[in-house]
């Protein structure tokens, strides 16, 4: 059965400061998924990691792949307060519909 | 349109009520999921949809019943619900019913039972 964990579970932050989250999942998937929710939001998708050695980013936010280690990591560069949010990644079980998601991290950016 | 619609937004409902939820999309996806959502914690699948037909259903008790009229639409119903299934219900799509899709989320209905 897959499943998926991150850590840190929470992260306090000062602004300008670099940090990176970690996910790691049990068994092969199809495909990485990293996702934003803000307090009493839905989800919205960041990135969609494709393929082992996968690097996408998107402003401070970049997110790699490494599907031999299992493991997939979200880094924030020079962080600012708008980046406050709680971060989750989501795995695919090969050949399910099954998106498992990990535990989340909350991210907290202070002033 | 890359949007998933729910409503309502918000639901309080009493343990005896009978309620529903809906969903909808317009992106031509032909999967759709329900997942649950409790505070500080992640989304939980529910149910998935493919092609219209329910193909998994995540052993969820049967008070609450899922539906899918149509390609672009997706229910709940809800009846005789209890106090812990107050959460936050979202619905998903993606285009094909596989992990390597790429799921859209909608807002979400935020329900209280009491």
């Amino acid at each position: 059965e897959l499943k998926v964990e991150q850590n840190p579970l929470f992260l306090s932050m000062q602004e300008g400061k670099n940090y990176t989250i970690y996910c790691n999942y049990s068994t092969t998937s199809d495909r990485l998924y990293w996702y934003r929710q803000d307090p009493g939001k839905s989800l919205e998708s960041l990135f969609v990691l494709l393929s082992n050695g996968a690097v996408k980013q998107e402003g401070r936010l970049m997110a790699s792949l490494d599907t031999k280690a299992r493991l997939s990591t979200l880094h924030i560069t020079a962080a600012v307060h708008d980046l406050s949010a709680t971060y989750f990644c989501a795995a695919v079980s090969s050949g399910t519909y099954k998106y498992i998601f990990g535990t989340g991290t909350r991210l907290k950016v202070l002033a | 349109d890359t949007e998933v619609t729910q409503t309502p937004k918000h639901l309080v409902m009493g343990m005896t009520n009978k309620k529903s939820l809906k969903c909808e999309q317009h992106m031509g996806h032909r999967a759709m999921y329900w997942y649950k959502q409790k505070a500080k914690k992640p989304p939980e699948l529910m149910f998935v949809y493919s092609y219209e037909k329910l193909s998994i259903n995540e052993s969820v008790p049967s008070r609450f019943s899922p539906e899918c009229p149509n390609s672009s639409l997706l229910n709940l119903h809800l009846h005789a619900l209890q106090p812990e299934d107050s959460a936050l219900y979202l619905c998903a799509s993606s285009q094909e019913p596989a992990g390597t899709y790429e799921q859209y989320f909608g807002p979400g209905t935020r329900l209280t039972v009491t």
